[in-house]
């Protein structure tokens, strides 16, 4: 049983630098998420696919922000030109919908520091 | 808005029954969740009840939702060391693809 996987598990980065982010899901799973959690809170909503299409994204993702899912299976989040307030955990999670009702399941996360 | 608020913290001893609880604004919240963070880890979906629903139990877990005060609590029975971790109530809409998580429960298990 694989589980919804990202990579990387962390990740250091300069100021300026842009970083990418993957994220498989779970391979029957038509919906994929993306959600950012900073310590000490919840998981925040930032975008999520609808198979290959992006449907919603939240105003917490600026410009410098760009996620894709081409195939409808992996996706990509790309933060260019880093911040310092960009770091944060990055949680991607994939769920089946169609059935009612609707579980996420979540990766291990991708932890951005940004210095 | 859409708010979903938690107490953050909770300790308990090994063994005794843990209570978390959560309050919701959104009227129109169909489905409620009970989410386990490890250190390091994702969200690990735990139990989760619908709105028509007051009580949902499974196994160590009880779910009681009060609908008319927006109020969701978890119990988890003869709680464990391994039982410490964050955990997070969250709510969504029919239809919604929006997924709303509360802050959080940091519950401590004493030996």
């Amino acid at each position: 049983d694989t589980g919804v996987s990202q990579d990387p598990r962390h990740k250091i980065t300069k100021r300026g630098q842009n970083v990418t982010f993957r994220c498989d899901p779970i391979s029957e799973h038509n919906r994929l998420y993306w959600y950012r959690q900073t310590l000490g809170q919840g998981p925040e909503f930032l975008t999520y696919f609808q198979n290959e299409a992006q449907l919603e994204k939240s105003r917490l993702l600026s410009d410098r922000f760009s996620a894709e899912r081409p195939k409808g299976s992996f996706s990509t989040l790309e933060i260019q030109r880093t911040e310092q307030g960009d770091s944060a955990m990055y949680l991607c999670a994939s769920s089946l919908v169609g059935q009612g009702d609707e579980k996420l399941f979540f990766g291990s996360g991708t932890q951005l520091s940004v210095l | 808005g859409e708010d979903v608020e938690q107490s953050l913290f909770l300790s308990v001893r090994e063994g005794d029954s843990s209570v978390i609880n959560c309050t919701y604004t959104d009227s129109s919240s169909t489905y409620l969740y009970w989410y386990k963070q490890e250190p390091g880890a994702g969200l690990q979906l735990l139990t989760y009840i619908f709105s028509n629903m007051d009580m949902k139990q499974d196994q160590r877990l009880t779910v009681l939702l009060n609908k008319k005060d927006k109020h969701l609590s978890l119990r988890i029975a003869d709680t464990q060391t391994g039982d410490s971790a964050i955990y997070f109530c969250a709510e969504r809409n029919t239809g919604g693809f929006k997924t709303i998580f509360g802050a959080g429960t940091r519950l401590f298990v004493k030996a």
